[in-house]
């Protein structure tokens, strides 16, 4: 059964600092990795998407994948403080399955 | 487009009564999947139906739990004989089915057992 774990738990960064964020995976045959967002009391916004080993990038986002290290990051550039949220790793091993997901890691962006 | 609607938004319950959750995909998507979202264990899948037909219900709850999906435009889940440690918030996702495409999520159902 897949297991997803996330760190840090919680992240304080300043406005405009580069925030960083991991993901580790157990099953190295996964091929559909996603970054949501949740906001208090809001549904999730997915971020990014990637499906390969390398980086893809989104506006501010980007995203880090390497399969061999079962490992999955998010750095966010130029945070502001409306990033402030809570961000969701959420792997499958296709695409044409449920997504087992972090438990999140909350981001604080203070000016 | 007014994204995947889910009613209602709160729902209080007595143990031992019955709750049905109601979601509406995004039009022309064929897949929907239900998640649970507690604090302790987080997000879990629940259930997946594509183009109606129930593909994966591994994450579904042996017992009291069970959803369907009558036609396109609508999914629900009922829960039997709900438990305290039912309370969570219910979500629910709509994809257009393609390879790679996104899960789109409702805003979901916080569901409050007394």
């Amino acid at each position: 059964q897949q297991k997803v774990q996330q760190s840090p738990e919680s992240l304080t960064v300043s406005e405009g600092a580069m925030a960083s964020l991991n993901c580790t995976f157990s099953d190295g045959t996964s091929n559909n990795f996603r970054w949501y967002r949740q906001h208090s009391a809001k549904g999730l916004e997915v971020l990014v998407s990637i499906f390969s080993d390398g980086e893809k990038e989104e506006g501010r986002f980007t995203a880090h994948l390497n399969r061999a290290n079962l490992h999955v990051s998010l750095h966010i550039r130029e945070p502001q403080p409306s990033d402030s949220a809570v961000y969701l790793c959420a792997v499958s091993h296709n695409y044409a399955q449920g997504l087992t997901f972090g438990l999140g890691t909350r981001v604080s962006v203070f000016p | 487009n007014a994204g995947v609607i889910q009613t209602p938004r709160h729902k209080v319950t007595g143990k031992g009564q019955e709750a049905t959750l109601w979601c509406e995909p995004i039009s022309g998507h064929s897949a929907v999947f239900w998640y649970r979202q507690t604090i302790v264990q987080g997000l879990e899948f629940l259930t997946y139906f594509r183009n109606q037909a129930p593909i994966d219900d591994s994450g579904m709850p042996k017992e009291r739990f069970s959803a369907q999906m009558p036609n396109q435009s609508h999914s629900t889940l009922k829960i039997q004989s709900t438990q305290p440690q039912d309370s969570a918030v219910y979500l629910c996702a709509s994809s257009p089915g393609q390879k790679y495409a996104e899960q789109f999520f409702g805003p979901g159902t916080r569901l409050t057992v007394l």
